[in-house]
């Protein structure tokens, strides 16, 4: 099973501030199978991010994905207030299974 | 609009077994997977497995092989998912997700979870 590794645990950071979310692979992932969620408190996650670097309908082109191999990152350009939540990679692999990271926490300094 | 409506909050006792209904809506019920994922108070999302509305089949993340069943009424468009055995640890927020699988290139796809239910509680508690 591929284990996904997120850092920070917590980004502390100002509106108008650059967020870079780091998630890492135990093995090499296809970066079609990789997504970012966002959860805030009492809500469901999130799509934001899939196949490592296209951004679901709706999403503000603040948020960026980047990466391949065992690598990715999540770019929040620039905080607005509604993107302090947390931050979750997700990898779909072999067998049809799918693993999540962590989590990033990112909150206002 | 595309949605998924799940069942109501549930309590448990230890060793019995629960079914969360999610009802799908706005789109073809059968065209996408739909996964689960829950999420205990406090922590990070766990996948449970997935289900393919056409055909039946499923695939259930090892941790839950034996105890998870996910079904499906095509009529209704629902999906369901029974969890046996349950113990204080199965306590969390279970969600549906719908998933497309749609193609990148010749050989690859992009597989997502683009629509997820508002959740539903199951505390198991004696």
């Amino acid at each position: 099973e591929i284990v996904l590794t997120q850092s920070p645990g917590t980004l502390s950071l100002s509106p108008g501030e650059r967020a870079t979310l780091s998630c890492r692979a135990s093995q090499s992932v296809s970066s079609s199978y990789l997504a970012w969620y966002q959860q805030k408190p009492g809500q469901a996650p999130r799509l934001l991010i899939y196949g490592a670097s296209s951004r679901a309908t709706g999403i503000p082109d603040r948020f960026s994905g980047s990466g391949s191999g065992t690598d990715f990152t999540l770019t929040i350009s620039r905080l607005e207030p509604e993107d302090f939540a947390v931050y979750y990679c997700q990898q779909y692999g072999s067998s049809r299974a799918l693993t999540f990271g962590g989590g990033t926490k990112v909150e206002i300094k | 609009q595309v949605q998924l409506v799940q069942s109501g909050a549930e309590v448990k006792k230890p060793g019995a077994s629960v079914k969360v209904s999610c009802k799908a809506s706005g789109y073809t019920f059968t065209s996408y997977d739909i996964n689960w994922v829950r999420q205990a108070t406090g922590q990070g999302l766990e996948w449970m497995g997935w289900m393919n509305p056409n055909s039946g089949n499923t695939g259930y993340a090892q941790k839950f092989q034996g105890r998870v069943t996910m079904t499906r009424n095509t009529s209704i468009s629902t999906a369901y998912m029974e969890l046996s055995s349950l113990r204080s640890e199965d306590t969390a927020v279970y969600y549906c997700a719908r998933a497309t699988r749609i193609a990148a290139s010749l050989h690859l796809y992009y597989y997502y979870m683009d629509v997820w239910g508002k959740g539903t509680t199951v505390t198991v508690s004696s």
